[in-house]
Formats: structure tokens, C-alpha cells, sequence
């Protein structure tokens, strides 16, 4: 799996976009870039995964970089329920967990 | 869809008793679910990973004696702590995914994990 760098916490605005990035310069070419996120006592709940091109669904965007060294996520909206730890991982199989990025949601 | 559930939610149990946490996936077949144990304030550690109708795989320094990890159909796989003591303490997570293959880029689908408190 790749080592990924996530800041530690990020403070948003409710109704505001979040941009939550993430440093991976050793992934390899056949590691995807996968985001979960956290809330207090639960499971891991996936968000968004993608290889190369950016990616969108319902939860919100992948914009990966052309060297695929970084992506962000992008929450394009937030919501007091989009405050979690977001978790990036570069991996193909299985998941490695880093500490993530703790993101609060201000009302 | 993709929906995995996991019981018990919470359980507290005496030093030196085994304890059996179920993880099913309920609209999916899964043939690998893993496990994954969290103290507070950390993060996810991957345990083992799950293999329908072979042995489980387990991560480096998981004592697989400790962890009995059974998969015996596409839907269910269990985690057996035997003779847990008070550093077993922990949030057990398992995961599974709706693919055949171990190494798939397919999303994993958590349960909602096992508190479990040894006194």
C-alpha cells in the first residue's frame, strides 16, 4: 500500500465546499485511491474511490493530480453529517488506514 | 445495498472467556471479509483477512491461536477472541466486499463493529 499525508483536522462551514486533501508520491500504478470516512463508535462508511480520472458520485468528487502524487476530495456541500475522519488510502486489495483527517462541520 | 451487519454491538465478558463476534454481509455474497480491531483514538488495524472455505489470512504480530477467524459460507464469517484478557479490549470491525477476488479494487462494506470490554 502507498504512504499517504493527510493534515490532521480541517474545520468547514455548513453549506460550504470542503477540499480534503492528500499527499501519496509513492503510490504505484496499479494502487487506486480510495476514500472512507468515520463517525464516533461506527464502521468505516466508503465515499468515493478512482485510478486516474476523476470521479464523481453522489457524496462527493475525486480530483486525482496527473501524476497521481495527490488527490483532494471535495464534499461539495457540507453538512453537520459530513463530520468525520476521512480516511485516504492508496491501496489495490487490501486497506491500510492511516490517522486520516478530522473534519468538523460548524452549523 | 451492500449491507454488512455484525453482532454483537457491544459486549462485556470476565477475564479468560471466549467471546464470538458474527459478521454477515446481507445482500451480497462475499467470499473475502476482513477484520479489523480499533483502540481509542487510533485508527483501523487490519487483523485478517477472511477466505470463504479455506484458512483465514493474518497480518503480521495477530496471533492467529487468540483470533479464530471461520468463514464457512458467503455470508458470514466469525471472530472468536479465545481467553480474552483485559488488553483485548478493543472496537472489532469486519468488512466485506462483493467481489470474487481478494485483490479487487471493489469498495468494502463495514459493519458497525463489536465493542468488546474484557474485565
Amino acid at each position: 500500500d502507498a504512504k499517504t499525508t493527510q493534515p490532521n483536522s480541517m474545520e468547514s462551514n455548513e453549506e460550504e465546499p470542503v477540499h480534503l486533501p492528500c499527499n501519496h508520491s509513492t503510490i504505484s500504478g496499479t494502487d487506486y485511491i480510495h476514500w472512507y470516512r468515520q463517525l464516533p463508535s461506527q464502521g468505516p462508511e466508503y465515499v468515493i474511490h478512482g485510478l486516474t480520472s476523476n470521479v464523481n458520485n453522489r457524496m462527493a468528487s475525486l480530483a486525482i493530480a496527473e501524476d497521481r502524487k495527490s488527490s483532494t476530495l471535495i464534499l461539495h456541500r457540507a453538512t453537520l453529517r459530513d463530520a468525520a475522519v476521512y480516511y485516504c488510502i492508496g491501496s489495490y486489495g487490501k486497506l491500510t488506514f492511516g490517522q486520516g483527517t478530522i473534519l468538523t462541520v460548524h452549523p | 445495498g451492500a449491507v454488512v451487519s455484525q453482532h454483537p454491538s457491544w459486549v462485556i465478558c470476565k477475564s479468560g472467556t471466549s467471546v464470538k463476534i458474527e459478521c454477515r454481509s446481507l445482500d451480497f455474497q462475499a467470499t473475502t471479509m476482513f477484520w479489523y480491531r480499533q483502540f481509542p483514538k487510533q485508527s483501523l488495524m487490519l487483523m485478517a483477512t477472511s477466505n470463504e472455505g479455506s484458512k483465514a489470512t493474518y497480518e503480521q504480530g495477530v496471533e492467529k491461536d487468540k483470533f479464530l477467524i471461520n468463514h464457512a459460507s458467503l455470508t458470514l464469517s466469525t471472530l472468536t477472541v479465545t481467553s480474552a484478557h483485559p488488553e483485548d479490549s478493543s472496537f472489532y470491525i469486519c468488512s466485506a466486499r462483493d467481489a470474487v477476488l481478494v485483490w479487487s479494487n471493489q469498495p468494502q462494506h463495514f459493519g458497525d463493529g463489536t465493542r468488546l470490554s474484557i474485565l
